[in-house]
Order: C-alpha cells, then structure tokens, then sequence
C-alpha cells in the first residue's frame, strides 16, 4: 500500500538557518506533491504543490524539489523565523482522487 | 469571503449516540473530503466525493457515514458504530477545473466521547 514517511521527530533549528524537511514515499506514483502548514488546533494551510515534471518550485523564502527517481521531496525554508515553527504535512496525489497526507515534521525555530 | 466551514468547532458524544459534523464550502469545488487526525498522527482520508449524489470510502470508512446531497454540503455522521470516535475532524475541498490539487481545509471540529 501507498506509504509516505517524513522524520517523525521535531526539528529544532536556530533562527536564520535553514530549514530542510524530507518526505519520501513508496509504493506510489504521484502526479503533485503538495506541502502543507498546520498550526496547533487549527486545518492545515497550502503552501506549495510540484508537478511530477518539475524538479524545484520556489516561493519566497520556500523551496520544494520533488525526485522521483528517488521518490522523495525536500522542502527548505531560508533565512528562518519562529513564526515558522509549526507543523509541515506533505502529501501526495495523482490528481482529483485520494489525497495522501504525511503525518508530518513539527518544526521549532528557535530565536 | 470564500471559504470552508466547518461546525461546531467542539463536539462531546455520548457512548452510543449518534452525531453528525457540518462541512460547507461556498468556493464552488466540486471535491470535497474528510479526513480524522489523531494527536501527534497524519490526516487518515474517510470518505470523499468527487460530484452530488456519489462518494467514495477512503482508508477508514467503518463506523462513518456522509451524503452528497448539494455541491455546497458534504456532512459526515460519526455512527455507535465507530468505537473511537475521539479525534480531530477536519473537511477539505479541492477544484476539479485548476492546474493542480491545491485543498482548502476548514478549521476542524474535535469530537470527544464522554
């Protein structure tokens, strides 16, 4: 069965570094991988989607590559704030059907 | 504002009762989805449907039940059936005419056995 894995355990990073969080998948071929943010009790937000032809997509300070060579995607936020702490999902789909969510990294940027 | 609401924000269920949490959307999707998230988990798909009158199970369906009466409305009834209902409950809904399969979530509803 589909199975997307992202590191289970927080991220602690130091404001103004770099943020990088991975999502790897198996058992799947999916069309878009999207990263999503969620915040303490509330829905999680869109951030980003990629295509399975593209390789990076950037927004602001975000930056997704997706490899599906390697079935994986990294997601990096530069130059990073507290603001950013939360909890990032990655899913995945192969268009309008099942949307598969990770069960996702919770970030701690930390002044 | 466009949005998707979901209501109420919390809900306490007796053992045995059955209870039914509201999804509405007004930014014309025509997919619409559920999902139950646990503490510390993912997002676990229940059901979701694609066009009025037609739905599909997702990964954990027991215990659960929706309709599809108006495009607008997709509700999900947690049945006695459903032996751990408590959790947090979140509806999405996605476009089916855009580029890619960006989901607009509501603010869940967390739903407590007492």
């Amino acid at each position: 069965s589909q199975k997307i894995e992202q590191n289970s355990e927080a991220l602690n990073i130091q404001e103004g570094k770099t943020a990088t969080l991975t999502c790897n998948y198996t058992n799947y071929s999916p069309a878009y991988l999207q990263w999503y943010r969620q915040d303490p009790g509330r829905g999680p937000v869109f951030l980003l989607l990629i295509r399975e032809n593209e390789k990076e997509k950037r927004k602001e300070r975000l930056k997704v590559t997706f490899d599906t060579t390697l079935k994986q995607s990294l997601f990096h936020i530069t130059a990073s704030q507290p603001a950013d702490s939360a909890t990032y999902l990655c899913a995945l789909s192969r268009g309008y059907q099942k949307v598969t969510f990770g069960t996702g990294t919770k970030l701690q940027v930390i002044p | 504002d466009g949005g998707i609401t979901q209501s109420p924000k919390y809900l306490f269920r007796k053992e045995g009762q059955n209870v039914t949490l509201s999804c509405e959307q007004n930014l014309n999707h025509d997919a619409m989805y559920w999902y139950r998230q646990d503490p510390g988990q993912g997002l676990r798909l229940i059901y979701y449907s694609q066009i009025v009158n037609d739905f599909q199970k997702g990964d954990i369906a027991e215990g659960y039940s929706v309709s599809r009466e108006k495009k607008e409305s997709f509700p999900l009834t947690v049945t006695s059936a459903q032996k751990n209902p408590t959790a947090f409950y979140l509806c999405a809904s996605i476009s089916l005419g855009g580029l890619g399969t960006e989901a607009f979530f509501g603010q869940g509803t967390r739903l407590t056995v007492v």
